[in-house]
């Protein structure tokens, strides 16, 4: 089955520097890669996500870039911000039409003021 | 809309006892998700619906756990009997289903303590 390799598992930036979380997966029928935040208490919420016949996509200070041929993906925040402090889990699909996806061990991230 | 919905929030049990665990999906979605959170194995997909049918129940931890889904609004996790080491947070999820769209909501997760 797939598996999920997320690095580095805690991750600690001064206000205003830029955040990378770096993925690798295993099943090369993987075709879409969401991101997910989840703050202590709450529930993951979906950041962004990217699909297999796109290299990069950008949401304000947030972006996704996709390696297929090395098969690894990587969460990009720019200007971070206290309010970005949480757990990041990056995650893929198992190459179904379901969606069933396996995800990471999960980043924390910690932004100092 | 109001999201993916679970109940109860929060369930203290005693080893021994059933528990069940409430999950109502968007609507209109068709895949429904369980997912078991601890911070040992992290977040852990336990099972999964499309159309109501069960697809895959591979990440169920054994014969103590069942899941149904009656209808397209409601979905059941029973844990009979219940342990100690069930304790973790417990969330539902749910996405259109079908190829593409891959989306998942999650819900805000039900907090299993098991003593």
């Amino acid at each position: 089955g797939e598996n999920v390799e997320q690095h580095p598992s805690t991750l600690s930036v001064q206000e205003g520097d830029s955040a990378v979380i770096k993925c690798t997966y295993s099943d090369s029928a993987s075709n879409y890669f969401p991101w997910y935040k989840q703050e202590l208490g709450k529930r993951p919420q979906l950041i962004i996500d990217i699909r297999s016949n796109v290299g990069e996509k950008k949401d304000q200070r947030i972006a996704v870039t996709l390696n297929k041929t090395a098969k690894h993906f990587s969460l990009h925040i720019t200007e971070t911000q206290p309010e970005d402090s949480a757990v990041y889990f990056c995650a893929a699909t198992i190459g179904t039409s379901y969606g069933k996806l396996t995800f990471g061990q999960g980043t924390i991230l910690t932004v100092h003021p | 809309d109001a999201g993916v919905i679970q109940s109860p929030r929060h369930e203290v049990t005693e080893m021994g006892q059933e528990v069940t665990l409430r999950c109502k999906p968007i609507s209109g979605h068709n895949s429904l998700f369980w997912y078991r959170q601890t911070m040992m194995r992290g977040l852990e997909l336990l099972i999964y619906f499309n159309n109501n049918v069960p697809i895959d129940d591979s990440g169920m931890p054994e014969d103590r756990f069942s899941a149904k889904m009656p209808n397209a609004s409601f979905s059941t996790l029973k844990i009979q009997p219940s342990e100690p080491r069930d304790s973790a947070v417990y969330f539902c999820a749910s996405s259109l289903g079908g190829a593409g769209s891959y989306e998942q909501y999650f819900g805000p997760g039900t907090r299993l303590t098991v003593t």
